[in-house]
């Protein structure tokens, strides 16, 4: 089982708006990733946790703010974004940081 | 910098035939190199990957071929079905980072 899931699969948001975007995998890794990928674009790596703990920010804006409540579950905090901000966000995870990534399906996030 | 390019941003193969999918590295630090592919609005899916202590790895109509004196990585699809038109992306990891770097994507159309 290589499944990786992430709610919501839209999500429509205001720039005064505060939401989450969850992603959850039960394959025991422990290494997960947030990544932001435009259209026609490659994913392009945002944060990654390692052992529940944050090992590398990309220099993203603090209006994205990610968390790791455990080993199993990865939020990505939203506030005050911007319309260029609208974008698939990805989450994926690796048994350790460094081996195969595997993502999840994706939130469509759009910013009005 | 680029570090890892494909410079085919399109192909087009009949089905039934072969579909050569091609990616260049600049970095000789990298080790592990993998392909996923990708439909619109979905997150990518992990195809097949290479170690750098290997030339060629194989997993059903799948084969990555990588020549590291050139620096180079190449996926064969044979034969081809519709169904793998999608966009493919090859990626590499290793350096001192130890992220996964993408390259810019190929989109593979697979006429019936």
């Amino acid at each position: 089982d290589t499944e990786v899931t992430q709610t919501p699969k839209h999500l429509v948001m205001g720039m005064t708006n505060k939401k989450s975007l969850k992603c959850e995998q039960h394959m025991g890794h422990r290494a997960m990733y947030w990544y932001k990928q435009k259209a026609k674009k490659p994913p392009e790596l945002m944060f990654v946790y390692s052992y529940e703990k944050l090992s590398i920010n990309e220099s993203v804006p603090s209006r994205f703010s990610p968390e790791c409540p455990n080993s199993s579950l990865l939020n990505l905090h939203l506030h005050a974004l911007q319309p260029e901000d609208s974008a698939l966000y990805l989450c994926a995870s690796s048994q350790m940081n460094g081996e195969t990534q595997y993502f999840g399906p994706g939130t469509r996030l759009l910013v009005l | 910098d680029q570090q890892v390019k494909q410079n085919s941003p399109s192909l087009s193969v009949q089905e039934g035939r072969i579909s050569i999918l091609n990616c260049d590295y600049t970095n000789s630090m990298f080790d592990y190199f993998l392909w996923y592919k990708k439909y619109p609005a979905e997150g990518p899916t992990f195809l097949i990957s290479i170690s750098s202590i290997k030339d060629k790895n194989e997993d059903g109509r799948f084969t990555v071929f990588l020549n590291k004196s050139a620096k180079h990585l190449s996926l064969h699809i044979v034969p081809s079905q519709p169904g793998d038109s999608a966009v493919y992306f090859c990626a590499a990891n290793g350096g001192a980072t130890n992220k996964l770097i993408f390259g810019t994507g190929t989109l593979l159309a697979v006429q019936p």
